[in-house]
């Protein structure tokens, strides 16, 4: 079956640890997307890409880092500049630059800070 | 620029009784407009689309919307709770700018679903 593959399930760093979420598909997309999920505040867009070698910043993108050199992958690494980086990340995709045909998500990877 | 607003954090149901969601947009086009639902620690699917065609849209496990442009509105209806509907609800709009959309997420709403 076709989905978006997202790991570890739950990740935990030290202070001053730069960690990476894993985010692999296989459904052709083009468009891949991070957000971040903090309660009672919906989702915050960080980074997207929308074609191999190339992504742009989101609204929330200080602290965070990403790469897009496979079609398929879509690897995000919270740095130590991130302040506040305890939250559930999300990474999702689509086809081509329109998200009129809505997002598809993974199950999402659980962050917190020890 | 666009934005969702859900009118209500929490929702609380008892089973059986009928499902509504509120969500109102701001938009400078035509919307697309979407739900989704995530239950805890999943991703989040799709429950339903709204695209420029019938302004009353069909999604899965029996929930609708309906959109009104002259309300700026787009509510999710349900006639009968189910105990496993209990989750968390997204309103969502499509932006677009220059050639590329990206969507924005309201707030959220929680539904409990009581016996």
């Amino acid at each position: 079956d076709g989905g978006i593959t997202q790991s570890p399930k739950y990740l935990f760093r030290k202070e001053g640890q730069n960690v990476t979420l894993s985010c692999e598909q296989n459904l052709n997309h083009d468009a891949m997307y991070w957000y971040r999920q903090d309660p009672g505040q919906g989702l915050r867009l960080i980074y997207y890409s929308q074609i191999v070698n190339d992504f742009q910043k989101g609204d929330i993108a200080e602290g965070y880092s990403v790469s897009r050199e496979k079609k398929e992958s879509f690897p995000l690494t919270v740095t130590s500049a991130q302040k506040n980086p305890t939250a559930f990340y999300l990474c999702a995709s689509t086809s081509g630059g329109s998200s009129n045909y809505g997002y598809t998500f993974g199950s999402g990877t659980r962050l917190t800070v020890v | 620029a666009q934005s969702v607003t859900q009118l209500d954090s929490h929702v609380s149901v008892s089973e059986g009784t009928p499902v509504l969601l509120r969500c109102n947009y701001s938009s400078s086009y035509s919307p697309s407009l979407f739900w989704y639902v995530q239950h805890p620690n999943k991703g989040l699917q799709l429950l339903l689309k709204y695209t420029s065609a019938a302004t009353l849209v069909k999604g899965i496990n029996g929930f609708e919307a309906e959109f009104k442009k002259s309300e700026t509105s787009f509510h999710l209806t349900k006639p009968s709770a189910h105990m496993s509907d209990a989750a968390e609800y997204f309103c969502v709009v499509s932006e677009g700018s220059g050639g590329y959309n990206k969507l924005i997420f309201g707030a959220g709403t929680r539904l409990a679903v009581h016996p």
